[in-house]
């Protein structure tokens, strides 16, 4: 079945120190891929998405790169503040055109930055 | 623009009593809708989806049940809490014909069974 795996931290950084976060998956068709952001207490935000290889997306100074031949969608930030101190799961879905096809998510990875 | 509703935000339960969580969106027609659980330092457990009014897939075979009476209102239930029952519960939506289109959560209820 379709699965992906982060890693699960906890990974502790310095304010402003570069920021990656691992994610691979497998899947038997082309999903798409998304990584979600959860603040303490509340639910989960949709960070960024790509729907196709290749395709980079970005929010918040956050980027992704979908990468087929890896199968991979690394979560990368040049530069990290405390404010983006969070548990971030990749996800990703295979929309099969009539199910309801939730996304398959990974563990999350929780990030904390230190001042 | 769609928005979702979950309430209450918080809930501390005796074992063995009566659960109902409720979940609207707006803004939207015919979304699918699903419940997810996320255990203390676990990742998210999907328990139940529904395509339409009164069509229910369960994921997980357990104590809870899920109703959907409305088509944007989505209700999570149980006769009869379980300390294992404690976590957080998320709604989520996506568009019935989103092609491969994220989903939406709300802000999550926070049970406690004690």
């Amino acid at each position: 079945g379709d699965s992906v795996t982060q890693m699960e931290g906890p990974v502790t950084l310095s304010e402003e120190a570069f920021l990656t976060i691992n994610c691979t998956y497998t899947a038997t068709g082309y999903p798409s891929l998304f990584w979600y952001v959860q603040y303490p207490g509340e639910g989960l935000q949709l960070l960024l998405k790509a729907t196709k290889a290749d395709d980079k997306g970005s929010n918040k100074g956050f980027e992704a790169t979908y990468r087929k031949e890896t199968t991979s969608f690394h979560l990368e930030k040049g530069s990290v503040q405390v404010s983006d101190s969070a548990v971030y799961f990749c996800a990703l879905t295979l929309w099969s055109g009539g199910g309801a096809d939730g996304l398959t998510f990974g563990k999350g990875t929780h990030l904390i930055i230190q001042p | 623009s769609q928005t979702i509703h979950q309430w209450p935000a918080t809930l501390v339960q005796p074992v063995g009593s009566p659960l109902s969580l409720e979940c609207t969106v707006e803004g939207t027609s015919n979304p699918n809708l699903y419940w997810y659980r996320q255990a203390a330092g676990r990742g998210l457990q999907l328990l139940f989806y529904s395509v339409g009014i009164g069509q229910i897939s369960s994921e997980v075979p357990q104590n809870l049940s899920a109703s959907r009476p409305q088509d944007r209102q989505f209700i999570l239930s149980s006769k009869k809490l379980l300390l294992s029952d404690s976590g957080f519960y998320l709604c989520a939506w996506r568009p019935r014909q989103g092609n491969n289109s994220p989903l939406h959560f709300g802000n999550g209820t926070r049970l406690t069974v004690t």
